[in-house]
């Protein structure tokens, strides 16, 4: 009963391809987010959708596009590989979105380890 | 905007002994305050958090954090550490006006001493 899942958990790739990586969760929740954890730990927020809407957009390369088919699922699709987007990509999800829902806790996935050769 | 700093990189301490992380948030107004955990190889879990009420905060796994505004700290402690406590913590804030957006500290990495 995963509450939060990524798939893969490991990614191996060549500089300049294009990869996804899938979540999924069956929390109920209606907002969900990547984070990128480099190589020190230090875990940045990149995307959060609320019920398929984005809502958060940080300073992230347009390389990187997620889609959210349902409120349940959150994809991202990264294009043109490279070097430094090597690391681990977190899903995580929460309820809430408006203006002091910042205090719902967010539930994580297990990550995906992204290395990019 | 909000920030939140852990000036603790690496802590070790001897199994059984008292631990306190230290943390320091920036933000003008009442700040939601986080605590998360990260075993290896594992996604974040909450370990316990503060948004208005009693300042001394109870959570899961026998910790406790205090919120100190005069100090703008929200450390964690925990009497007598068990070897399973080995992780990763972060430290984390959101704010009434961020919607859905927290904040996470660098991280602080617990070893323990046998």
């Amino acid at each position: 009963d995963t509450a939060v899942s990524q798939t893969p958990k490991y990614l191996v790739t060549q500089m300049g391809n294009d990869k996804s990586i899938k979540c999924e969760q069956n929390l109920g929740h209606d907002t969900m987010y990547w984070y990128k954890q480099d190589s020190k730990k230090f875990l940045k927020i990149m995307f959060s959708y609320n019920n398929k809407e984005l809502i958060i957009n940080e300073t992230v390369p347009n390389r990187f596009s997620p889609k959210s088919p349902d409120k349940a699922h959150l994809n991202l699709h990264i294009n043109s590989l490279e070097l430094g987007d090597s690391a681990v990509y977190f899903c995580a999800s929460s309820h809430g979105t408006s203006k002091g829902a910042s205090y719902n806790e967010q539930f994580f996935g297990p990550g995906t380890r992204l290395t990019v050769l | 905007a909000q920030s939140v700093t852990q000036p603790d990189i690496h802590i070790t301490v001897s199994e059984g002994a008292s631990l306190e992380l230290r943390c320091n948030y920036s933000y003008g107004a009442t700040p939601y305050l986080f605590w998360y955990v990260q075993s290896p190889g594992q996604g974040l879990q909450l370990l316990l958090k503060y948004f208005s009420g009693d300042t001394l905060v109870q959570g899961i796994k026998g910790f406790e954090a205090e919120f100190k505004r005069s100090q703008s700290s929200f450390n964690l402690r925990k009497p007598s550490v068990h070897w399973s406590d080995a992780a990763e913590y972060f430290c984390a804030v959101g704010a009434y006006s961020s919607a859905s957006k927290i904040i996470f500290g660098s991280g602080t990495r617990l070893s323990i001493r046998p």
